[in-house]
């Protein structure tokens, strides 16, 4: 299998531009999630999903920011309107559904810069 | 608050010494724990799981320890080579479904 795979890899924006960040995770994996990575606050988690629906979004830091899942294979993360404060390294991750502590496995990441 | 504490200060040893990870947690009682390694540029990578009701888990030259009453984490590299240089990072789970919450890392450098 390939991996979970992300795109775009790296974005450079300016402030304002909304960003549409993408996601396919592994096939046949049940769970998807995206995570934020920053120096100041490590590594959080934004949203999951569980069978294409949303479980928990308390993550998500303000309205700006929303993700979809609109079917199996895909999901989108987008910021409208970008911030500079949204720069980090976004992450999206997926696993099986089944024995509590499944591995996660994560994508490259999508390396975000707004200017 | 749920606080996972990991060493922010790099953490530098000799080749072939055993390097020690902490990871440490308040205001959290976790069915499970594992640790990942981040290489620079690349997203995070599985490497361990221990439950709550395990004290040692071992792989290859891995080793990790769950104490849940000190709430503490502690892994080990033994042997270690110039090629486990990265961020190793644990990550606290619960019973409900599979959301993980992650510290911040701690450096690992492992000079020849």
């Amino acid at each position: 299998d390939a991996g979970v795979i992300q795109s775009p890899r790296h974005e450079v924006t300016e402030m304002g531009q909304e960003v549409t960040l993408r996601c396919k995770p592994i096939s046949g994996h049940d769970y998807l999630f995206w995570y934020r990575q920053t120096m100041m606050r490590g590594l959080e988690l934004l949203i999951y999903f569980n069978n294409n629906v949303p479980i928990d979004d308390s993550g998500m830091p303000e309205d700006r920011f929303s993700a979809k899942m609109p079917n199996a294979s895909f999901s989108t993360l987008k910021i409208q309107p970008s911030e500079p404060r949204d720069s980090a390294v976004y992450f999206c991750a997926s696993t099986p559904t089944g024995l509590l502590g499944n591995t996660i496995y994560f994508g490259e990441g999508s390396w975000l810069t707004v200017v | 608050s749920q606080k996972i504490e990991q060493n922010s200060e790099a953490l530098n040893i000799q080749e072939g010494k055993t390097a020690t990870l902490t990871c440490n947690y308040t205001n959290y009682s976790p069915a499970y724990l594992q640790w990942y390694r981040q290489d620079p540029g690349r997203g995070p990578v599985f490497l361990l799981l221990i439950r709550e009701n395990e004290k040692e888990k071992r792989k290859e030259r891995l080793k990790v320890t769950f104490d849940t009453t000190l709430k503490q984490s502690l892994f080990h590299i033994t042997a270690s080579q110039p090629a486990d240089s990265a961020t190793y990072l644990c990550a606290l789970g619960h019973n409900a479904g599979n959301m993980l919450t992650f510290g911040g890392g701690t450096r690992l450098m492992v000079k020849p």
